[in-house]
């Protein structure tokens, strides 16, 4: 069984549309929680953090629930440039393991 | 702040031969290094950690004898792929991090990544 499992898409949306990512996680024992972004043939880059109340930057909300071992990422008012495939990351050993789940990827369309 | 380069950024080489690949920290002191490897459509696995001064911790199914790992600087990290096959054709990236910075610990910094075609 994979440590991260993600549904990899394509999500395929019209630009303003609302689009939600799930991701859910085997080790109970994680730690933290990260969503992060790449774009094709580069490297990932640190969306946000998840922590168990949520939470919101700008367009971008993160939940995690502990208890159902997932993590989510919702988009609002998405946009052109939101196109990428997002990665949700989980954490344990003190930071000293990173797992990383295959992605979703999202195209958003004019 | 807080980049981190590779080099190089795509080599091509032949069955058999071995393909060394730099990962620096070129503003910080990079206490930890981590190497990944990430196949087409996949996620990117998890395949060594390595601390300053120390011997690399790999995960489990990777082999240390065929991916050697020397972070013998705070700055500088090396991954020698030994003895390349073609299944090992891959994008290899590598991240670091400081954390004596003050910053949080879970925050990494990747380097651009390097593609190995092994021919």
């Amino acid at each position: 069984r994979k440590e991260v499992e993600q549904d990899p898409g394509p999500f395929n949306v019209p630009e303003g549309a609302t689009v939600a990512f799930n991701c859910t996680y085997s080790n109970s024992a994680s730690q933290s929680f990260f969503w992060y972004r790449q774009d094709c043939r580069k490297e990932p880059k640190l969306l946000m953090s998840v922590y168990s109340s949520g939470n919101e930057d700008g367009r971008f909300t993160a939940q995690l629930n502990r208890a159902s071992q997932y993590i989510s990422l919702l988009i609002r008012d998405s946009k052109l440039s939101d196109s990428a495939t997002y990665l949700c990351v989980v954490t344990w050993d003190n930071f000293n393991k990173f797992y990383f789940g295959s992605g979703t990827k999202l195209n958003v369309k004019p | 702040g807080a980049v981190v380069s590779q080099h190089p950024s795509w080599v091509i080489c032949k069955s058999g031969t071995s393909v060394k690949i730099e990962c620096r920290s070129l503003d910080f002191q990079a206490t930890t290094m981590f190497w990944y490897r990430q196949f087409p459509k996949q996620s990117l696995m998890l395949m060594a950690t390595s601390n300053e001064g120390s011997k690399a911790t790999y995960e489990q199914g990777v082999e240390k004898d065929k991916f050697l790992i020397n972070h013998a600087s705070l700055t500088l990290s090396t991954l020698t792929v030994t003895s390349a096959h073609p299944e090992d054709s891959s994008f290899y990236i590598c991240s670091a991090r400081d954390r004596n910075s003050g910053r949080p610990s879970y925050e990494q910094y990747f380097g651009p990544g390097t593609r190995l075609t092994v021919t």
